[in-house]
């Protein structure tokens, strides 16, 4: 099955809202770990990374922080915009040269 | 000065015909693949390329082959279309660095097979 395990949506919030999407992984060792957005009509772009545990990955005004305690990379950002609106796929590699996608999480932010 | 570039855009098709989607990346890197994302938006991968070679084949249909006539372009050709092939599919290439892999997509082609 998927190793990479993203929480449901849609997410629909508000502008400034502060945005939470969960991520967990099964894995072993200790792959890179990545979150891609994708907007709609377009392919999948990298929005951040972290390659060890405790890593941060920023971009945007988005964060994620490498957990290997509790196998997560869960995306935060403080104040979203309307402009946030997309779909945020985590994934980690497996291996070389292979990644593992979760299942994505649309987000919708409302004016 | 796009980096990944698939064409055509989008592939409108009958059940049965064959069909082939292009892509070229200019990032000068070694590993291609393609993946298909099913309407809800499930990104799978098909196959990954490295340097002309064919290193992962998830279990695709034979219908699908890949050629890589160099390490800066990996074709897709579909033979026999069905309907469970419509679908959004991307190409992409990867930058490895140290240890480090990040990936670069195209904006994927959208395939609607009736």
């Amino acid at each position: 099955g998927n190793s990479v395990t993203q929480m449901e949506g849609p997410v629909t919030l508000s502008e400034e809202a502060f945005l939470t999407i969960n991520c967990t992984y099964t894995a072993t060792g200790y792959p890179s770990l990545f979150w891609y957005v994708q907007y709609p009509g377009e392919g999948l772009q990298l929005l951040l990374k972290a390659t060890k545990a405790d890593d941060k990955g920023s971009n945007k005004g988005f964060e994620a922080t490498y957990r290997k305690e509790t196998t997560s990379f869960h995306l935060e950002k403080g104040s979203v915009q309307v402009s946030d609106s997309a779909v945020y796929f985590c994934a980690r590699t497996s291996g070389t040269y292979k990644y593992i996608f979760g299942t994505g999480t649309r987000l919708k932010v409302l004016a | 000065d796009t980096a990944v570039s698939q064409t055509p855009k989008y592939l409108v098709t009958q059940m049965g015909n064959d069909k082939s989607i292009k892509c070229e990346q200019n990032l000068g890197h070694d590993t291609m693949y393609w993946y298909k994302q099913d309407s809800k938006k499930f990104l799978k991968i098909m196959f990954s390329y490295n340097n002309k070679e064919l290193i992962i084949n998830e279990t695709v249909p034979n219908r699908f082959s890949p050629k890589s006539p160099d390490k800066a372009h990996l074709n897709l050709h579909i033979n026999s279309l069905e309907l469970g092939d419509s679908a959004v599919y991307f190409c992409a290439s990867t930058e490895l660095a140290g240890d480090q892999e990040t990936q670069y997509f195209g904006p994927g082609t959208r395939l609607l097979v009736l």
